[in-house]
Order: C-alpha cells, then structure tokens, then sequence
C-alpha cells in the first residue's frame, strides 16, 4: 500500500523560503519510472503542478516558477523535499505531494495515482 | 501553458449520465494518449478515476468512463449516483517545459 505525506509549516511570510517535506511509504524512488510530483490548489481553486523528480534525478519544474522551485530526493529516507523561494500571498495553497508509477511493458507512467492527504500553507504578513 | 478547458458545472438526477469535456491544444491533449481524471470530494485530496485517455485503476467503479477525440477529451460518469456529487479534474502530458497540466475544474451536482 503507498501512502504519501506532506509536512512543513502552515504560515509564512511574504518573501520567505517554504520547505515542505513529502515522506513516503510503499515503494522505492530507485524503481526505474517511479517519480514524485508536487501539486498545489488555492482555496476555491483548481489544481496546478508544480515540480517533479524521478528514479533517476531527473527534475522538471513548472516553467512560470522555475526560478523559485527546488525539488531534491533522498531515497534512504523516503523523502522528496521541495522548496519554494520569495513567497507572495498567491502562494497560499493546499500542497499535495503525488507518485508517478514505473514504467510497464516499455511505457513509463504519465499520472499521479496516489496522494497525500495535502498541507495548507497560508502567506500572510 | 494555459490550464484545460472545462465547464464550470454539470448537473444531473441519479441514474442520468452525465459527460465532462476537457478542451487543450494539440501540444497536450491533442499530442499524447496521457489524458488522465480526477475526483475531489470537498476537503479531500484528489482520486484518480481514469489514466490514460480511458483505463480505469482497480476499485474504480466501471461507471466512469474516458475518451479522446482531437484536442478534447471527456469524462462519462452513467448510472449518476449521489457520491458521485464532486469536482472533478482533467489533466494531460504536455510536450512543453510544464510537463503537466490540469483543467479549471467542473463540479457535479446530483439533483
């Protein structure tokens, strides 16, 4: 059974540094195909992804907020981290960590089958 | 990459079907069989219902249904029922730097 969870803080201030912590269970981020994706969705508002990281390091991020995201894996810890530099009140959101099956029969996996339970982070002065 | 067309709301009595459009461009939906689905109940975290274009993951009720056609995908929910109630989310592969995209979302509403 996967399960994903998401951690970090729930208020921040404009112009900090959010790190959020997505530890998970049920399978290996060294398994070829498998990756970790970062979702996020604004009270009232529809979904947006944001970063991913696969088995292999390959990294992809939004590219309208390529500048500000990280995304890093430590595999022994079962753990994704994403950090998002120079919050701004928009960046309030319910953040959902998500995993990326492997590949089958030749064809790796392009959607999101589970996800935590997500972490509200509010921006606010 | 803009987000995925879809209509706000859709509505219908129990044991009606029900069809969602998701309307993208031929650089997502249009470009690769990576349509996927998802159902959201309020304050809940999204569920996958549909991956690519129309296969449904084990659990997921055979009363959901996907397909392609173009740039536009669609999502068929038959026999409503009033679980079903929810928001619902397509989502596509993309060939540009932003890998995936999401649509803006329909509620469904049993009546």
């Amino acid at each position: 059974q996967i399960t994903l969870k998401e951690s970090g803080p729930t208020l921040m201030k404009p112009t900090q540094t959010l790190t959020l912590t997505c530890t998970f269970s049920g399978f290996s981020l060294s398994t070829s195909g498998v990756g970790v994706g970062w979702i996020r969705q604004p009270p009232g508002q529809a979904l947006e992804w944001l970063a991913l990281i696969y088995w292999n390091d390959e990294k992809r991020y939004r590219s309208s907020l390529q500048t500000r995201l990280t995304i890093t894996k430590d595999t022994s810890k079962n753990q994704v981290v994403l950090t998002m530099a120079n919050l701004a009140p928009v960046d309030t959101a319910t953040y959902y960590c998500a995993h990326i099956p492997g590949c089958s029969s030749g064809s790796c996996r392009r959607f999101f089958d589970d996800w935590g339970q997500g972490t509200l982070v509010t921006v606010s002065s | 990459q803009s987000a995925l067309t879809q209509p706000a709301s859709v509505s219908g009595s129990p044991g009606q079907s029900i069809t969602i459009s998701c309307t993208g461009t031929s650089n997502d939906i249009g470009a690769y069989n990576y349509v996927s689905w998802y159902q959201q109940h309020p304050d809940r975290a999204p569920n996958l219902l549909i991956f690519d274009v129309n296969n449904r993951p084990s659990g997921v009720s055979n009363r959901f249904s996907g397909s392609k056609s173009g740039n536009t995908a669609s999502l068929t929910i038959s026999g409503l029922q009033a679980e079903d109630e929810a928001d619902y989310y397509c989502s596509s592969y993309t060939s540009s730097s932003t890998l995936y995209v999401f649509g803006t979302g329909t509620k469904v509403s049993v009546l």
